[in-house]
């Protein structure tokens, strides 16, 4: 365990389906991050939130819609997905504001039908 | 935009030989670079960094080499062994202080 924690590990949704993806983090850092990974691309960032307040959505469509209701837990909501969103998702930590790299979650593998 | 690439999308190598990994960067202004390394099911553990006022450091069994002229970061394993088995990618940081990761080369060791 990387001291962030995922779940669920694995979701089968379908396109009509509400669901949450659910992160926790217990090392005491201040940001967490949303990124998606797809197979043979680059992991994209989707949110960063510092001390719990949103400092970036990049371009992410409206059916991902994040929250963060203190620093320790990061949450994802998803509704109305496409088949195209299936991936896996993964979050990640940092101390605000210091340049070293995140720590990551073990991700959830989101399956859209 | 920023560009993270690596040479080779595979790589394998058999146990007990070292393993070079390769990324290109494109910006010129990114002052941190870091490889991680993601096994089946896992998400990407930290292995190594290095700042850009640097050409080289070494760690347990790995070294990391940086070269600003041709911006190219490379992943050397010393003895590779059959758990080095995983997906490696570099990740840059700009002066924004958001990191831009490659797409990951596969390493597999064959026994």
């Amino acid at each position: 365990e990387t001291g962030v924690t995922q779940t669920p590990r694995h979701l089968v949704m379908g396109m009509t389906n509400k669901k949450s993806l659910k992160c926790e983090q217990h090392l005491g850092h201040n940001a967490m991050y949303w990124y998606k990974q797809s197979a043979k691309k680059p992991l994209e960032l989707m949110f960063v939130y510092n001390f719990k307040e949103q400092t970036e959505n990049n371009s992410v469509p409206s059916r991902f819609s994040p929250e963060c209701p203190n620093s320790s837990h990061l949450f994802l909501h998803l509704h109305t997905l496409q088949p195209e969103d299936s991936a896996l998702y993964l979050c990640a930590s940092s101390e605000s504001g210091r340049v070293y790299g995140y720590t990551f979650g073990s991700g959830t593998r989101l399956t859209v039908v | 935009g920023e560009s993270v690439g690596l040479h080779l999308p595979t790589l394998s190598v058999q146990e007990g030989d070292n393993s070079i990994i390769n990324c290109a960067y494109s910006n010129s202004a990114s002052d941190y670079f870091i490889w991680y390394k993601q096994e089946s099911g896992k998400g990407p553990q930290f292995i190594i960094d290095i700042r850009s006022n640097m050409d080289k450091r070494q760690g347990q069994r790995v070294t990391v080499l940086l070269n600003k002229t041709v911006k190219h970061l490379s992943l050397q394993i010393a003895a590779t062994q059959p758990g080095d088995s995983a997906v490696y990618f570099c990740a840059e940081k700009n002066t924004g202080n958001q990191f831009y990761f490659g797409t990951g080369t596969s390493l597999t060791v064959i026994p």
